[in-house]
């Protein structure tokens, strides 16, 4: 079993619409938890990271349920501008290596 | 301001070649890190540095795999006698220090044929 899975995808939606990405990690110990974009051939950027208190930046809201050991992703009102894929990070602390899941991969049609 | 460079950008090397792998990290970044990452698939830690110190080198996948930062800035991963399964995208990353964003490079897409 992976370390953090996420759905690969893709997703096709309609510009406008709102979309949901989810993400399950399987080491409780992990401290701190992040989205990160990776466009076509590019390199991985930071998106946001993910507090227990949820946080919101424009459009994109994160959200982590330690509990159950689940991240979540809801883009709203898609632009065509948000076709990447989406990568589902977590950091164990104790090494600072990033623990990636496979990605999944968004298609925002016009 | 400068990012974290790689070079080359592309290589191609015939099974059984070495290859050496340049990272430039951002200027005063004290961690480093490489990964791995293969086609559909989320990168992979290999190895971390702090200044010049290999502090966790549990991802390198066999005793092929070595990565040095002699002067705690530019970093070289090498990898003796490519195999086919060692081709993929080899992506740096620098932070400030211990538990700070990780900035990546463009990475090194390698292909050994």
């Amino acid at each position: 079993r992976k370390e953090v899975e996420q759905d690969p995808g893709p997703f096709n939606v309609p510009e406008g619409a709102t979309v949901a990405f989810n993400c399950t990690y399987s080491n409780s110990a992990s401290q701190s938890f992040f989205w990160y974009r990776q466009d076509c051939r590019k390199e991985p950027k930071l998106l946001m990271s993910v507090y227990s208190s949820g946080n919101e930046d424009g459009r994109f809201t994160a959200q982590l349920n330690r509990a159950s050991q689940y991240i979540s992703l809801l883009i709203r009102d898609s632009k065509l501008s948000d076709s990447a894929t989406y990568l589902c990070v977590v950091n164990e602390g104790a090494t600072n290596k990033l623990i990636f899941g496979t990605g999944t991969l968004l298609a925002v049609q016009p | 301001g400068a990012g974290v460079s790689q070079s080359p950008r592309y290589k191609v090397a015939k099974r059984g070649q070495d290859v050496a792998l340049r990272c430039d990290p951002i200027s005063g970044h004290v961690s480093l890190f490489w990964y791995q990452q293969a086609l559909g698939q989320g990168p992979e830690f290999l190895t971390y540095f702090q200044n010049e110190a290999q502090l966790d080198k549990s991802g390198l996948p066999s005793d092929r795999f070595f990565a040095e930062r002699p002067e705690g800035s530019v970093s070289t991963l090498k990898i003796q006698r490519t195999q086919q399964e060692d081709s993929a995208v080899y992506l740096c990353a620098s932070s400030l220090d211990w538990g700070y964003e990780q900035y990546f490079g463009p990475g090194t897409r390698l292909t050994v044929t």
